[in-house]
This record gives C-alpha cells, structure tokens and sequence, in this order.
C-alpha cells in the first residue's frame, strides 16, 4: 500500500526556520515525483513545487521560488519542504503527493497519493 | 501562465441529483487536466485524470469529460458523501504547471 505519511503539526514564530517532512513506503521512492501543496485557511490549492528523489531535480511554481526550498534524502525515502524565515503568511496546510504517470495524449502526472498534511501556524 | 476557472463557486444539490461542475482553461490545454474531491478536513483525492479516465476505485457515478479549454466534472446519482470541495487542476509537464481551479463546493 503506498503511504506518505507527514511530521506533525508546526508552532512557530516570525522569522524562525523550519523544514517540515514527508516519508513515503510501499513503492519505490526513487521513481515517482513528490510534489508539495499549500492550502491557507479557508482556501484552495496551490502547487509549491515537484522533486525527482532519484537525482533531486526540482521544479518551483514561480510563485514559490526563493520562499521555500524542496529537498529529498532518497536513502530513508523522505522529502521536505523548508522555510529559512517564516512569515505570518506561511500559516496554512502543507500536502506532500505522489505523482504517478498517466498518459494525457502524452506522458501526465496527476497526485495519486496524499500526505495527510501538515498544519503549519506562524504566529508571534 | 494558464489560469483556471471553475463555475460554479458553490453549488447545492439533493441527494439523487445529478451535478456538473465546468473548468475552464485560459489556453489549450488539451486533455491534461485532473479532478479531485476534498472532503471537509481531509487531504484531496484524485478522481479523474486525461479530463475524462476513471482513477482506480472511485465509483462510477463520477465523470469527465471535455477537451481544449472547456472541461466538465459530473457526478450522478448523488450520495451524502459527495460532500466536499472539487478541484480542477492542469498536469502541464513542460515547464511544469500543476494550477488548481479555485474550487467548487458541493453541499448536498
């Protein structure tokens, strides 16, 4: 059975770092893209980012880039998502998912599998 | 950058109903769309992806289909579990464009 199960729920304060985790199991790591996903309070879906485990290449939605940093350690199966200096505004859900190959006229890659989050809550 | 938009925003339907939820994409994008269910509290759940396959296990009274810019999401038969929020969402690859439509509540 794939699973990805995420750390736990975040207290932090402006301006603190933190690096939040998502380990999968029940498929090979290595070959499926790990995406992350934002949803804030009472909002819809926005896409962070994608990572390839098996050589670390990673993808930003533009509007993420420079904001938080992707990263995996394919030896214990595990991505992450991580902030170098929270803001109030980072407050939300975070969903890590796999990506599975589909074929949408040509390769696709919907989110087959879901973390089931991380709440995240900056707040001084 | 292609946006999506979904109409309607919040839509509420009787149990037996059958519902359709459209997404529509700023630019052609073929048939790489997918659609999700999250359930209140819950993580989403892919229902369908190529805009009109079946993901494996979910019941057959969801549909997809459409093509271009114009796609549509019907669920038939409603049930009182169907209640949640339905997203859209582009697959783009090349560069990588994984937008979600705002969403569509579903109160039953």
């Amino acid at each position: 059975e794939v699973q990805l199960v995420q750390s736990g729920a975040e207290v932090k304060k402006p301006g603190e770092s933190l690096k939040i985790s998502c380990k999968g199991s029940g498929y090979s790591f290595t070959n499926y893209w790990i995406g992350w996903v934002r949803q804030m309070p009472g909002k819809g879906l926005e896409w962070m980012g994608v990572i390839y485990p098996s050589n670390s290449d990673t993808r930003y939605n533009p509007s993420f880039q420079g904001q938080v940093t992707i990263s995996a350690d394919k030896s214990i199966t595990t991505a992450y998502v991580q902030w170098s200096s929270l803001k109030a505004s980072d407050t939300a859900m975070y969903y890590c998912a796999r990506l599975r190959v589909g074929y949408c006229g040509g390769d696709c890659y919907p989110f087959d599998s879901w973390g089931q989050g991380t709440l995240v809550t900056v707040s001084s | 950058d292609i946006q999506l938009t979904q109409s309607p925003s919040f839509l509420s339907a009787s149990v037996g109903d059958r519902v359709t939820i459209t997404c529509r994409a700023s630019q052609d994008i073929s048939g790489y769309l997918a659609w999700y269910q999250q359930k209140p509290g819950k993580a989403p759940n892919l229902l369908i992806y190529a805009a009109s396959t079946l993901e494996s296990g979910v019941p057959s009274r969801f549909s997809g289909s459409g093509s271009g810019t114009e796609f549509t999401l019907t669920i038939s038969n409603l049930q009182p579990e169907d209640l949640a929020t339905y997203y859209c969402q582009q697959l783009i690859r090349y560069p990588p464009d994984y937008t979600f439509g705002q969403g569509t509540r579903l109160e039953i």
